[in-house]
């Protein structure tokens, strides 16, 4: 039980599909984030919300739409992905945006496939 | 801009032995740095988190080191189990928030 939950865990979409990711916590967190984990690459930073509002977004390309309805939820909106877009995407939650003391919590991930 | 590496990619050991893993970053005015671990398939799991005026985080097995000046951070972990095998991360943030870089990981194997 890591307190972030995530669906689905695995999803498989043509490029001309539109589906999304569902992140839920529940430590009473005020932030959350959506990460992306391609092999080989550092985990790159997506999108942060914190307290509902979006805070961050690191150049991620439009076909990602995050959505955050409130603190507890958040969603990646998906639509004409490319292959090159297969990756992990992780969903994690803090106390706040400031990191100092605070841990950071990670769910276990979506596998996305592009085909 | 920030750079993390982290040497070697992989490792591989036998039970009972310490070890120590290594991260470098390039830019030396870190906020805090935090080590995760994450099993196969998994999400990360934070271990330690050393702030920028501390120099060391012990948790258990584990012991985390930082020297700001030079740009590296250790991860020791003492009397390696099996149940150590996973890829260790670092990462580091400039400006107090969770906006971290990370390194691509050490991937651990502990042999029984």
């Amino acid at each position: 039980e890591t307190g972030v939950t995530q669906t689905p865990r695995h999803l498989v979409m043509g490029m001309t599909n539109k589906k999304s990711l569902k992140c839920e916590q529940h430590l009473g967190h005020n932030a959350m984030y959506w990460y992306k984990q391609s092999a080989k690459k550092p985990l790159e930073l997506m999108f942060v919300y914190n307290f509902k509002e979006q805070t961050e977004n690191n150049s991620v390309p439009s076909r990602f739409s995050p959505e955050c309805p409130n603190s507890s939820h958040l969603f990646l909106h998906l639509h004409t992905l490319q292959p090159e877009d297969s990756a992990l995407y992780l969903c994690a939650s803090s106390q706040g945006w400031d990191s100092s003391g605070n841990t950071i919590y990670f769910g276990e991930g979506s596998w996305l496939t592009v085909v | 801009k920030q750079e993390v590496t982290q040497i070697p990619a992989a490792l591989s050991v036998p039970e009972g032995e310490n070890l120590v893993l290594n991260c470098s970053f390039t830019d030396s005015a870190i906020y805090n740095l935090q080590w995760f671990r994450q099993d196969p398939g998994k999400g990360l799991t934070s271990l330690l988190l050393i702030q920028s005026s501390q120099r060391e985080q012990t948790s258990g097995r584990l012991n985390a080191s930082l020297d700001k000046s030079s740009g590296r951070s250790t991860l020791y972990i003492a009397a390696s189990q099996p149940g150590d095998s996973a890829t260790y991360l670092c990462a580091v943030t400039t400006s107090g928030t969770y906006k971290y870089i990370f390194g691509t990981g050490t991937r651990l194997k502990v042999l029984a």
